[in-house]
């Protein structure tokens, strides 16, 4: 599965929207892009998925660009409940396990 | 709630014993998935089952074995504690075994050994 690179850390303010840069340049054309989130030692919550095209469903955002190296979750307007860890998975569709980075530990401020 | 339940939530236990988590999937789910956090080494795969059968393995120890059962339920089998083996424990369910069928975590089992 192709490895990705996402910020360690970043902000966002309450009612803005909060883009999740991941890259994965090393990815092969049919692996997926999987977002998944973790809020404070609950068990990871699934966001969203992409394979080519650009994905929105109730709760986010997916772009990937044309090139397929790299993605943004894009959380329109950013709550304080969206504070927690975002994960950039990339693997293929018959992959049997989630394999986590570190992720990015997204804090949603007042 | 995912509709993915563990028990118990939390368990504390000595070195050398052993222990087992549960896991009831969500309605209707055949594959159940077991994952380790630790603070050290992040949330790390373990091991998957799709109806009754093994489908995948990841870093899991000699000492820890799993099973599913006939309806569906999953345990986690855990022997020979460790102080390295404090973590938590979470399992997911899906309908499949492909990745876009979305996993569904449960709430997790809290394990300190001391």
């Amino acid at each position: 599965d192709a490895k990705t690179t996402q910020p360690p850390s970043m902000d966002c303010a309450e009612g803005r929207a909060a883009n999740l840069p991941c890259n994965h340049s090393t990815i092969s054309g049919n692996e997926y892009v999987y977002w998944y989130r973790q809020i404070h030692s609950q068990g990871p919550q699934y966001i969203i998925h992409g394979l080519k095209n650009n994905e929105t469903n109730e709760m986010a955002s997916l772009i990937i660009t044309e090139d397929r190296k790299s993605s943004t979750l894009i959380l329109p307007h950013a709550t304080l409940r969206d504070t927690a860890v975002y994960y950039c998975i990339v693997s293929h569709n018959a992959g049997n396990m989630l394999t986590f980075g570190g992720g990015t530990r997204l804090m949603v401020k007042p | 709630d995912s509709g993915v339940t563990q028990t118990p939530k939390h368990l504390i236990t000595a070195t050398g014993q052993r222990v087992t988590l549960r896991c009831s999937p969500r309605s209707g789910d055949l594959s159940v998935y077991w994952y380790q956090q630790s603070l050290d080494q992040g949330l790390q795969f373990l091991i998957q089952y799709y109806n009754g059968e093994e489908r995948a393995k990841g870093n899991i120890l000699e000492r820890f074995s799993a099973q599913q059962f006939p309806d569906l339920h999953s345990e986690l089998n855990l022997s020979s504690l460790e102080l390295g083996d404090s973590a938590l424990y979470f399992c997911a369910s899906s309908p499949g075994t492909v990745l876009t069928d979305t996993q569904y975590f449960g709430p997790g089992t809290r394990l300190t050994v001391l």
